[in-house]
């Protein structure tokens, strides 16, 4: 079936200004995660989502991040005020449960704040 | 605070030279451990998960172990195809999900 798919491939903004990414999780996955990945570190969690319960949103790094999924489907991460630090790839991720399962990753966007 | 880390951080090895990679971790209170590889401008490609000391997993000319300390990707007369970066990540016990924590990779690099 279908993978995980994330639009745009690549936003390049101005610094200031919102940008809103989008994630279609596979069909059937509950569990939806944000993660980024900024050049030369590890991938850093952000955001989790388990169906109708609370998002984990301990990985958040300022208040100018948010997401929102709708159901079990899509979800779209926004960042607000862009920085020239938010520049990195946003990748998402989703599994079938949130217990051991592994994830399966989107093929990311790259955003570049200018 | 949990932490993952990978060496080294490249590796170049020539065809049907065998090597392994390494990933120490120390965490609170191990869930799982898991293994991705990644290709330029690709996310990740998910390979194993282990779960816990002396499980071993195989597929094709890669096989990971792990220990309460670490985990080790082997890989056996590579081709060049295995070029990647292959990522290490962890998911503790506690709290709730199962988010990970990467370590920041292995360059692989093999050549004919």
């Amino acid at each position: 079936g279908a993978g995980v798919s994330q639009s745009p491939s690549n936003k390049v903004t101005e610094k200031g200004k919102d940008v809103e990414l989008r994630c279609d999780p596979i069909s059937g996955h509950t569990a939806l995660y944000w993660y980024r990945q900024r050049l030369g570190q590890g991938l850093e969690f952000l955001i989790y989502f388990q169906g109708n319960s609370a998002p984990d949103k301990s990985g958040l790094p300022s208040d100018r991040f948010s997401a929102e999924r709708t159901g079990e489907s899509v979800s779209t991460l926004t960042i607000q005020r862009t920085q020239q630090e938010d520049s990195a790839v946003y990748l998402c991720a989703s599994s079938l449960i949130t217990s051991s399962d592994e994830q399966y990753f989107g093929p990311g966007t790259r955003l570049t704040v200018t | 605070e949990d932490q993952v880390t990978q060496s080294p951080e490249a590796l170049r090895l020539q065809e049907g030279e065998s090597s392994s990679l390494n990933c120490s971790y120390t965490v609170s209170g191990l869930r799982g451990l898991f293994w991705y590889r990644q290709d330029p401008g690709k996310g990740p490609e998910f390979l194993f998960t282990l779960y816990s000391a002396g499980e071993e997993k195989e597929k094709e000319r890669l096989k990971a172990t792990l220990t309460k300390k670490e985990s080790f990707l082997h890989i056996t007369a590579p081709k060049p195809e295995d070029s990647a970066t292959y990522l290490c990540a962890v998911s503790i016990l506690t709290g709730g999900g199962n988010k990970l924590t990467f370590g920041t990779g292995t360059q692989l690099k093999v050549e004919l």
